[in-house]
């Protein structure tokens, strides 16, 4: 069964500071791996998409990584903003019984200070 | 180009009553999945469909019923509502390997 944790659960940051945030997963046979953000009271966006041969996706501020061999993925949030609060999640696809089976950690909720 | 649409965005049941939360999406994607988001907790996978006609259960099944008669839709149905139901539904649409995409929820309150 795959379990992913995401650590810290929670993460208050000056703004300004580049910040990392965690996922770890047990089974490395996944497909991609996908980190999300939701804001209070709202759906989850799409931040980042790694397919499982990739090590490395950029989009603006964030950069993810993916090592499958340890089971390990970062976020990297440079020049953090008070925007850049909310929950990140990540997620991970994987063949399941025949069906592709997306399994969520429980997220770091980031808080950025003015 | 709407995604992902969930309907209502809110809801008040009472216990013992049923409702249907729907789901519609308009990218063709083949896979669709029911979630619940539970306070401080992770996203538990409710039931899940690889295409029309083909459903199957998730990790917390009970209490739930779909359907999926299209590509397009993916009706969540509650009976018999219950306190422990009361959440936050996620519907999701994904092609096999590739990125999923969510709704923005239905937030339900069983009283």
């Amino acid at each position: 069964k795959q379990e992913v944790t995401q650590i810290p659960a929670a993460l208050s940051v000056p703004e300004g500071e580049n910040l990392v945030l965690n996922c770890s997963f047990t089974d490395s046979a996944i497909y991609n791996l996908q980190w999300f953000r939701q804001d209070p009271g709202k759906g989850l966006t799409s931040l980042l998409l790694i397919q499982s041969s990739q090590r490395e996706q950029t989009s603006g501020r964030l950069n993810a990584s993916l090592d499958k061999s340890s089971g390990r993925s970062t976020l990297y949030i440079a020049a953090s903003q008070p925007g850049d609060s909310a929950t990140y999640l990540c997620a991970v696809p994987m063949n399941s019984g025949g069906y592709q089976k997306v399994t969520f950690g429980t997220g770091t909720k980031l808080q950025v200070i003015p | 180009n709407a995604g992902v649409t969930q309907t209502p965005k809110f809801r008040i049941l009472k216990i013992g009553q049923s409702m249907t939360l729907q789901c519609t999406q308009d990218m063709n994607h083949n896979y669709m999945y029911w979630y619940r988001q539970d306070p401080g907790m992770g996203l538990k996978l409710i039931y899940y469909s690889v295409g029309a006609g083909i459903t199957d259960k998730g990790e917390v099944p009970n209490g739930y019923n779909v359907s999926r008669s299209t590509t397009e839709d993916f009706p969540l149905r509650l009976e018999l509502a219950a306190p422990s139901q009361t959440s936050v539904y996620f519907c999701a649409t994904a092609t096999g390997g590739s990125e999923a995409f969510f709704g923005q929820g239905t937030r339900l309150t069983v009283v």
